[in-house]
């Protein structure tokens, strides 16, 4: 049941690039993404719902692809304060209501 | 409040002994989740409540975890005769609709829990 996210861990200069992907083997009726630095909460990023939809916040943008069962977060431009583990979680419904599951996480280090 | 709040947030036990960990949620949210968090992986989902009603609690890893949230607000996570395989942060959630589709989870600051 647990989503699966790839890579575990990436390591960037400031400015570049980043893909952070998160698959399942159940279908998804939505995915979350939370980013948790050392010590503290996870914080909620975006939440993408079927229908491959696309959203961003600030310089962090995801897809939710609902055919390959598959999500992507994109961080462009890294910032310093980017650095943190992030986390996709996967909806699972249960009768009238519905549960996260989480992934494992993806653990991103920028450097200056 | 203004936040998912939790307490203790350190606990240390001796192995064998009885814990109780407290999650007080944002006020009016109906769903409240309980996940284990071992260090350097992601949350472990143990148990969720939709208001009072227990719905889930295929996480829960034996008989010795119990939690409960009488009245639909503040929740209790108990372990019994603690294992040093209990060691983790316990991290409480809440969120504002029963469906997650469109409802974030907001998360306490963990208590996390040291058995020697």
């Amino acid at each position: 049941q647990q989503p699966v996210q790839s890579p575990q861990a990436v390591i960037l200069r400031e400015g570049e690039d980043a893909v952070i992907n998160c698959s399942s083997s159940k279908a998804l009726y939505s995915v979350h993404w939370y980013r948790q630095k050392h010590g503290e909460a996870p914080v909620f990023l975006m939440i993408l719902l079927k229908g491959g939809e696309q959203k961003g916040h600030e310089k962090i943008s995801a897809s939710f692809n609902e055919k390959k069962q598959q999500s992507s977060l994109y961080l462009t431009a890294s910032q310093l304060s980017y650095s943190g583990t992030y986390f996709c979680g996967t909806e699972i419904v249960l009768s009238s209501a519905s549960k996260i599951i989480f992934g494992s996480g993806t653990r991103l280090s920028i450097r200056p | 409040g203004a936040g998912v709040s939790q307490s203790p947030r350190y606990k240390v036990a001796k192995r064998g002994q009885d814990v109780a960990l407290r999650c007080d949620p944002i006020s009016g949210h109906v769903s409240l989740f309980w996940y284990q968090q071992a260090l350097g992986q992601g949350p472990e989902f143990l148990t969720y409540f939709q208001n009072e009603a227990q719905l889930d609690k295929s996480g829960l890893p034996s008989d010795r975890f119990f939690a409960e949230r009488p009245e639909g607000s503040v929740s209790t996570l108990k372990i019994q005769r603690t294992q040093q395989e209990d060691s983790a942060v316990y991290l409480c959630a809440s969120s504002l609709y029963p469906r997650q589709g469109n409802s974030p989870l907001h998360f306490g600051n963990g208590t996390r829990l040291t058995v020697t």
